[in-house]
């Protein structure tokens, strides 16, 4: 998966509990991005970031906050998890450096169930 | 984004082409053509992208036809493990409020049969 680590690969939670989700990659990219897929919605994205400290909302962020301190990790939290936010939940990665070359590589996943 | 408007579902033999068509009607001078699969259960897998000319890389082959408004991505001797959904995605790829974000749809699924 290009150097790309997502953890955990599976979380069981209960309402209104924290959850933090992390992507780390070892290609030193800029660009990290996190989505959600679900049925019937394909996948979304939440929040993206095109740099250290540097975050942006993508169509899907009510409920979520993401962090990112170093290059290497892009950190997805769920502020008090809520059962409509049960998904599969993907970080991606990009170099974006030209046209053409805005290829996106995916991590493997993470399985979140909020019960 | 142009939107993009791909078969639900198609079947192919093993060993045989696979030729997945997407329509783009829509698509303006500055968007590319981007092509990702995703297999059962995985991260989307990035398989090939051009913009007008003929592209061809160690997994597929893609044919733009010549007013852009669709393409073919073209996997040459499908296996088995090229079961999967395939996505075609139309974007521009530069500019300042450019997230970079991919917009999928819902893809191809395509069941390649022994």
């Amino acid at each position: 998966d290009a150097g790309i680590t997502q953890s955990p690969r599976h979380k069981v939670t209960e309402t209104g509990t924290p959850v933090t989700l992390r992507c780390h990659q070892t290609e030193n990219h800029r660009y990290m991005y996190w989505y959600r897929q679900d049925p019937g919605h394909g996948l979304r994205l939440i929040h993206y970031s095109y740099g250290v400290k540097d975050t942006d909302k993508g169509e899907v962020s009510d409920g979520y906050s993401v962090s990112r301190s170093k290059t290497e990790d892009f950190l997805l939290t769920l502020e008090s998890a809520t059962s409509s936010q049960t998904s599969v939940y993907f970080c991606a990665i990009s170099d974006r450096q030209g046209f053409g070359k805005n290829i996106q590589y995916f991590g493997a996943g993470t399985r979140l169930s909020v019960l | 984004d142009a939107k993009t408007t791909q078969p639900p579902s198609m079947d192919c033999a093993e060993g045989r082409a696979a030729n997945l068509p997407c329509n783009h009607s829509t698509i303006s001078g500055n968007e590319y053509v981007y092509w990702y699969r995703q297999i059962h259960s995985q991260g989307p897998q990035y398989i090939i992208h051009g913009l007008k000319n003929n592209e061809t890389n160690e997994m597929a082959s893609l044919i733009i036809t010549e007013d852009r408004k669709s393409s073919t991505l073209i996997l040459p001797h499908a296996t088995l493990r090229d079961t999967a959904v395939y996505y075609c995605i139309v974007r521009v790829d530069e500019g300042s409020s450019n997230t970079g974000k991919l917009i999928f749809g819902q893809g191809t699924t395509l069941q390649v049969k022994p």
